[in-house]
């Protein structure tokens, strides 16, 4: 099974700042990657898919980057609306999550 | 607009077996893939497994042995058959649309099955 590694785990950041968050393949998946956001006690919302399309009716500040094992989600101006947990999904080969990203207020 | 609604059972017992139904309304279940994801309480999302239209599945290794998605067409209905299950199974349980090539870009409001005897 291909292992998806998100790093990292929490980060502290303020509001307009440009966050970061890097997921990790075990092996390539090519561009098969999703992006979502989950806020507590809902769905996860999908941001991103195919590594870099946006999902219609996101924020261009949202961005994904990247193909085969590396791949990472941008937030080019932190707002508030945005603390939440981010997870990234591989759908190349039996599907999985990666462990989340805790976005917090610094 | 597309509306997922999971329903089933809100409490399960050691060693019985899960049934949870996914309706589908104000859309077409055909050409999409349909997939189960979980959460235990305050911990990450699970991939439990998907089903295409047609009928073709692929499941999470480590829960195939227990794990059965079926499709009803006619009812726009996905279902979910968990076997055998424990105090590890108490998740939130999501059904979700996925269609080709993109993410999961309809979620049910998830429900929660707790196995407790």
């Amino acid at each position: 099974d291909i292992q998806m590694t998100q790093s990292p785990s929490t980060l502290s950041a303020s509001v307009g700042d440009r966050v970061t968050i890097t997921c990790r393949a075990s092996q390539s998946i090519s561009s098969w990657l999703a992006w979502y956001q989950q806020k507590p006690g809902k769905s996860p919302k999908l941001l991103i898919y195919k590594a870099s399309t946006l999902q219609s009716g996101v924020p261009s500040r949202f961005s994904g980057s990247g193909s085969g094992t590396e791949f990472t989600l941008t937030i080019s101006s932190l707002q508030p609306d945005d603390f939440a947990t981010y997870y990234c999904q591989q759908y190349s080969s039996s599907w999985g999550f990666g462990q989340g990203t805790k976005v917090e207020i610094k | 607009q597309v509306q997922l609604q999971e329903s089933g059972p809100g409490l399960v017992k050691p060693s019985e077996t899960l049934s949870l139904i996914c309706t589908v309304s104000g859309g077409s279940i055909n050409y999409y893939y349909w997939s189960w994801i979980r959460q235990p309480p305050g911990k990450g999302l699970e991939w439990i497994g998907y089903i295409y239209y047609s009928g073709g599945t692929n499941y999470n290794a480590s829960l195939k042995s227990r794990v059965t998605i079926s499709v009803d067409t006619s009812k726009n209905q996905i279902s979910l058959e968990l076997t055998s299950m424990t105090a590890a199974d108490t998740a939130v349980y999501y059904c979700t649309r996925h269609p080709y090539g993109s993410g999961s870009d309809h979620w049910g409001q998830g429900t929660l099955v707790t196995v407790s005897s």
